[in-house]
């Protein structure tokens, strides 16, 4: 297996554009998870989904922030319009059940400049 | 809600040298524990998976301990390399739901 695939690894964009992050889950996971990272804050958890249904996206920073799981194996991440203080690192992760852990994907690396 | 600390921040120690990080966590109501490496610019790579009914995991140099009563759990490395530098972090999961803490920056 591939393992939790990220695309793009990074993202350059202007202010007011919209981005779309997109993410593939290892096969035969259920729950997928969308977290952000910075220096000031660390990682942060955005939202998660199970069986392709958003369980809790309370971690959403505003409603910029949207994102989907059209089938069982992809979802995306959209911010629209982007802004500077979205700059960071976006993570995706999958994991089977409870009490199985977590795989990491690479990585997006977003810039708004 | 569950609030997951790690101490130190960051720890310098000598090559060659055994160092434990720690790790605590508010609700003991957890699924499992998992330890976490992350290298500059780059993602996470798992570590260590203990299960809540577990009491230690190991692989090779690296021995982790789960004590879920007291909500704690340490990451011990032993006879340390520099290539051992990097970020630690652990994570608990509650529900379907993983909380992570700062991390501790490791510099051999």
């Amino acid at each position: 297996d591939a393992g939790v695939i990220q695309s793009p690894r990074h993202e350059v964009t202007e202010m007011g554009q919209e981005v779309t992050l997109r993410c593939k889950l290892i096969s035969g996971h259920n729950s997928l998870f969308w977290y952000r990272q910075t220096m000031m804050r660390g990682l942060e958890l955005l939202i998660y989904f199970n069986n392709n249904v958003p369980i809790d996206d309370s971690g959403m920073p505003e409603d910029r922030f949207s994102a989907k799981m059209p089938n069982a194996s992809f979802s995306t991440l959209k911010i629209q319009p982007s802004e500077p203080r979205d700059s960071a690192v976006y993570f995706c992760a999958s994991s089977l059940w409870e009490g199985y852990g977590y795989t990491f994907g690479s990585g997006t690396r977003l810039t708004v400049v | 809600k569950q609030e997951v600390t790690q101490i130190p921040a960051a720890l310098s120690v000598p090559e060659g040298e055994n160092l434990v990080l720690n790790c605590s966590f508010t609700d003991s109501a957890i699924y499992n524990l998992q330890w976490f490496r992350q290298d500059p610019g780059k993602g996470l790579t798992s570590l260590l998976l203990i299960q809540s009914s577990q009491r230690e995991q190991t692989s090779g140099r690296l021995n982790a301990s789960l004590d879920k009563s007291s909500g704690r759990s340490t990451l011990y490395i032993a006879a340390s390399q520099p290539g051992d530098s990097a970020t630690y972090l652990c994570a608990v999961r509650v529900n379907n739901d993983m909380r992570f803490g700062a991390g501790t920056r490791l510099t051999v």
